[in-house]
C-alpha cells in the first residue's frame, strides 16, 4: 500500500459528460501528480501541483483542469468526454523538496466513456 | 527533452532463469532514473533508483540495475525470476526542470513468467 488513495476505482460514462477524479496524497506529501495510462499513449503526464499551486504542466487537454486543495487533496475534473479519454487514471505524490525525487502510486481510476 | 526507450515490450522466461529488460535513454543534463513495476490491477510501485553515486544499484525483490553513462542505459536484471515475477516494468528519467522533477516513463516492458 503506497499510502495514495484514489476514488473511485471505476467510472462509467457517456460521451459528452463531465467527471470528477479524486486522490488523497501520502501523508506529509505536498505535491500530486496526474497521469493518464492508456494501450496507445502509454503512461502521460497530464499535470503537477505542489502545496495548492500548478507547478508543471504536460499533455493536459483544455477540458481536463485540476485543482488541489488546502487539505492536499486534489481532483482532477474531466468535461466533454470523448470515447478516446477511456483511460486508466493515476494520481501519485511526493514530498515535493527538491531530495524527492521518487513517486508514490495510487490504485488508479479506470475511465470508460461510452 | 528526455526520453526513454524500452526495447522489448514483452520479456517470456522461464521461473528460476535469469532476466535483463533493456532501457535506453536520452538527455541532454544529468539524469535520475527509476524502475518501475505494475501488478495487473495496481498502481506503480518504485523498484530503484540511480540519482548519483555507485552505478549498481540494488532495488526490492532481488532487482538490481546498472546506470552506464556511456551507453546512456540503465537495464534491469534479476538472476532467478519467480513465477511472481509477472508484471509490468517501467523504465523513467527525470531531470531537474524549473524545480520540478518530472519524469518521462518508457512504455513498458511486460515479463511473463512461465512455469
Amino acid at each position: 500500500d503506497s499510502g495514495v488513495t484514489q476514488t473511485p476505482k471505476h467510472l462509467i460514462t457517456a460521451t459528452g459528460q463531465r467527471v470528477t477524479l479524486r486522490c488523497s496524497p501520502r501523508s506529509g506529501d505536498l505535491s500530486v501528480y496526474w497521469y493518464q495510462q492508456s494501450l496507445d499513449q502509454g503512461l502521460q503526464f497530464l499535470i503537477q501541483y505542489y502545496n495548492g499551486e500548478e507547478r508543471a504542466k504536460g499533455n493536459i487537454l483544455e477540458r481536463f483542469s485540476a485543482q488541489q486543495f488546502p487539505d492536499l487533496h486534489s481532483e482532477l475534473n474531466l468535461s466533454s468526454l470523448e470515447l478516446g479519454d477511456s483511460a486508466l487514471y493515476f494520481c501519485a505524490s511526493s514530498a515535493g523538496t527538491a531530495k524527492s525525487y521518487e513517486q508514490y502510486f495510487g490504485p488508479g481510476t479506470r475511465l470508460t466513456v461510452t | 527533452a528526455q526520453s526513454v526507450t524500452q526495447l522489448d515490450s514483452q520479456v517470456p522466461v522461464f521461473e528460476e532463469a535469469p532476466v535483463e529488460l533493456r532501457c535506453n535513454y536520452s538527455s541532454s543534463v544529468s539524469v535520475y532514473l527509476f524502475w518501475y513495476v505494475q501488478y495487473p490491477n495496481q498502481g506503480l510501485q518504485l523498484l530503484l533508483k540511480y540519482l548519483s553515486g555507485s552505478t549498481l544499484v540494488k532495488g526490492i525483490n532481488g532487482f538490481e540495475a546498472e546506470f552506464n553513462k556511456s551507453q546512456t542505459s540503465f537495464h534491469l536484471r534479476k538472476p532467478s525470476v519467480h513465477i511472481s515475477d509477472t508484471a509490468e516494468y517501467f523504465c523513467a528519467v527525470s531531470t531537474s526542470s524549473g524545480g520540478s522533477y518530472i519524469p518521462t516513463f518508457g512504455r513498458g516492458t511486460s515479463l511473463i513468467v512461465h512455469p
